[in-house]
């Protein structure tokens, strides 16, 4: 499978918890982003990598929220101490430059 | 700050009638993309517009870009229960931000 994978596309947790989600974007992509979606909303955008530089992350992102793309290849969002309020679709998506992005099916999680 | 918005907000066609979208900017965008996400799915690339006026098909889809770069919309032609789903108009500028911001979102209802 060549397009962006994203790992697990669940997660049930305890408020309180930390969750962390995997994505792998298509390999040739330099470019590297994360939002996130409530229902009837538009993707919302969180943060962005180019390569392993983390180069930009939405005011909205409180320091629960957490992102690393090492070596410039996949990526990693970790939230610390959930909330209810975090529960959303987490989608990740790649692009090269300034191109469509392509985005995975997401990791949709539910914070009880 | 940045935002696009879209109208309508949702559309019930029967089915072999035209659809429209229209989205709009309060600033001169560098460029503006299309996605469509179909219920329960990710969003999916359509297009990008760069030129000012810039006129774009794909198949029974009309992609335009406004003469100030201020505004775009989708049209669809003769619409088919394919064509079910929401779809997004995200904005480009460099100005400010080097990601899109996603509009609110247009979701399309066919009736067949």
């Amino acid at each position: 499978d060549t397009g962006v994978s994203q790992d697990p596309r669940h997660k049930i947790t305890k408020r309180g918890q930390n969750v962390t989600f995997r994505c792998d974007p298509i390999s040739e992509h330099n470019r590297l982003y994360w939002y996130r979606q409530t229902l009837g909303q538009g993707p919302e955008f969180l943060t962005y990598f180019q390569n392993e530089a983390q180069l930009e992350k939405s005011r909205l992102l409180s320091d629960r929220f957490s992102a690393e793309r090492p070596k410039g290849s996949f990526s990693t969002l970790e939230i610390q101490r959930t909330e209810q309020g975090d529960s959303a679709m987490y989608l990740c998506a790649s692009s090269f430059g300034e191109d469509g992005y392509t985005f995975g099916s997401g990791t949709r999680l539910t914070v009880v | 700050g940045q935002q696009v918005m879209q109208i309508p907000q949702y559309q019930h066609v029967q089915e072999g009638e035209d659809f429209t979208t229209y989205c709009n900017s309060s600033t001169t965008l560098s460029n503006i993309q299309w996605y469509k996400q179909r219920p329960g799915g990710h969003p999916v690339f359509l297009i990008q517009l760069v030129k000012s006026g810039e006129v774009k098909k794909q198949k029974r889809l009309t992609f335009q870009f406004g003469e100030a770069k201020k505004n775009s919309s989708l049209h669809i032609t003769a619409t088919q229960t394919t064509d079910v789903g929401t779809y997004f108009c995200a904005e480009y500028s460099k100005t400010s931000y080097d990601r899109v911001i996603f509009g609110p979102g247009t979701s399309l209802s066919v009736i067949p």
